[in-house]
């Protein structure tokens, strides 16, 4: 069975530094891997994936996510955080080989401090 | 907006109740998952439709039940109620892209049981 943990509750970090919130993932085989954004009392929010090649994936509002096989990792970053970015980000495998299923992790709770 | 609805947005209801949230999936979307988001337990998978047949489950109880109709819109009932129950619980639809399935996700139906 697929796993994913974020091992930060939160992140605090200040505007214009750049931020990352860390995701390893535990599945077998070649999986797809998901950020995805939830905002205060809205739903959640496709944020960019990888499912193969280049490993630096980039996706939407200036973030990228940097896949390590080796590491099974899959951390979000962003080089300079803006204020608009504080929100609950979730990280998320799909097992791959035609699998509907996204397995969520518990979610990392981004504070940007002006 | 991901063009996944659900209504109602907000519901309270008493211990021992039955209630009943609405998911209407994004045009051409043909399956739908059901999530419960809460607190201590984060995001959970709960079930999911693909075409009006059930196609995984997750961690649902037994006092929960869910069904996608020809329309493809589909209802989760939630009956028995109990304290624990208070949650958002989420619907999302998806499509695949390249043979990966992205899931867009609906607001959210926030649950109150007292």
């Amino acid at each position: 069975a697929q796993s994913v943990a974020q091992p930060e509750d939160q992140v605090n970090v200040a505007e214009g530094n750049p931020l990352t919130v860390k995701c390893t993932y535990s599945v077998s085989g070649n999986p797809y891997l998901f950020w995805y954004v939830q905002y205060p009392n809205r739903g959640l929010q496709f944020l960019l994936k990888y499912i193969t090649g280049d490993n630096l994936v980039k996706g939407s509002y200036g973030f990228e996510a940097e896949f390590n096989k080796s590491q099974t990792s899959f951390h979000l970053k962003k080089p300079s955080a803006l204020v608009s970015d504080s929100a609950l980000y979730f990280c998320a495998v799909n097992p791959g080989a035609g699998s509907y299923q996204l397995t969520f992790g518990k979610g990392t709770k981004l504070s940007v401090i002006p | 907006d991901s063009g996944v609805t659900q209504t109602p947005k907000h519901l309270i209801t008493a211990t021992g109740q039955r209630v009943t949230l609405r998911c209407s999936p994004r045009s051409g979307d043909l399956s739908v998952y059901w999530y419960q988001q809460s607190l201590d337990q984060g995001l959970q998978f709960l079930i999911q439709y693909y075409n009006g047949e059930e196609r995984a489950k997750g961690n649902i109880l037994e006092r929960f039940s869910a069904q996608q109709f020809p329309d493809l819109h589909s209802e989760l009932n939630l009956s028995s109620l109990e304290l624990g129950d208070s949650a958002l619980y989420f619907c999302a639809s998806s499509v695949a892209v390249a043979g990966v399935y992205e899931q867009y996700f609906g607001p959210g139906t926030r649950l109150t049981v007292t």
